[in-house]
């Protein structure tokens, strides 16, 4: 079945650097990839997605960029801050289906003062 | 509570129990989702409902049965369960023609 790949599933690093999260997916049709992030006991909320028209859209500190020839897209967050720490995921709509978001089995972010 | 709001929090079953989560949205949108979310695992999709119909069932066990009376409600009732089925079980809406999911905080099920 339509899969989605996430790495790394940990992730450490200093305030101030950047954190990099890459994920490929398997259905060539996916046009709408979505980053999630799920702070610790909180739901996960949506912090930036992109469509397959477009090969990157920036926010502030985020940015994604998507290479639909390679199947891969990849979330940036520069300048990090310790309250970026938390799991991110990753997801990618499958075609052919309502709505069916197919998500990566997450990244745990961890931002050391 | 504004947004997605699911019920029980918290939630300890034993396997011959029977048990319903709840979740309400108060966005006005028209499809509904049930994730499971296991540790170290993708979250997986369970159910979608559209305009109160099942668009999807990704192949959910039958001890899983979803329920839609409206556009605003989705239950997930429970029977039988296994401890496998221990889980944060998440409950998300959407505008059907827009994509982004808004999510509820979750049932933490316990299956003893």
């Amino acid at each position: 079945g339509e899969n989605v790949e996430q790495h790394p599933s940990t992730l450490s690093v200093q305030e101030g650097d950047s954190a990099v999260i890459k994920c490929t997916y398997s259905d060539s049709a996916s046009n709408y990839f979505p980053w999630y992030k799920q702070e610790l006991g909180k739901r996960p909320q949506l912090i930036i997605d992109i469509r397959s028209n477009v090969g990157e859209k920036k926010d502030q500190r985020i940015a994604v960029t998507l290479n639909k020839t390679a199947k891969h897209f990849s979330l940036h967050i520069t300048e990090t801050q310790p309250e970026d720490s938390a799991v991110y995921f990753c997801a990618a709509r499958i075609s052919g289906g309502y709505n069916k978001l197919i998500f990566g089995a997450g990244t745990r972010l961890a931002v050391h003062p | 509570e504004t947004g997605v709001t699911q019920t029980p929090r918290h939630l300890v079953m034993g396997m011959t129990n029977k048990k319903s989560l709840k979740c309400e949205q108060h966005l006005g949108h028209n499809a509904m989702y049930w994730y499971k979310q296991s540790a170290k695992k993708p979250l997986e999709l369970m159910f979608v409902y559209n305009f109160k119909e099942q668009t999807e069932n990704n192949s959910v066990p039958s001890r899983f049965s979803p329920e839609c009376p409206n556009s605003s409600h989705l239950f997930l009732h429970l029977h039988t369960l296994q401890p496998e089925d221990s889980a944060l079980y998440l409950c998300a809406s959407s505008q059907v023609n827009d994509d982004e999911q808004y999510f509820g905080p979750g049932t933490r099920l316990t299956v003893t």
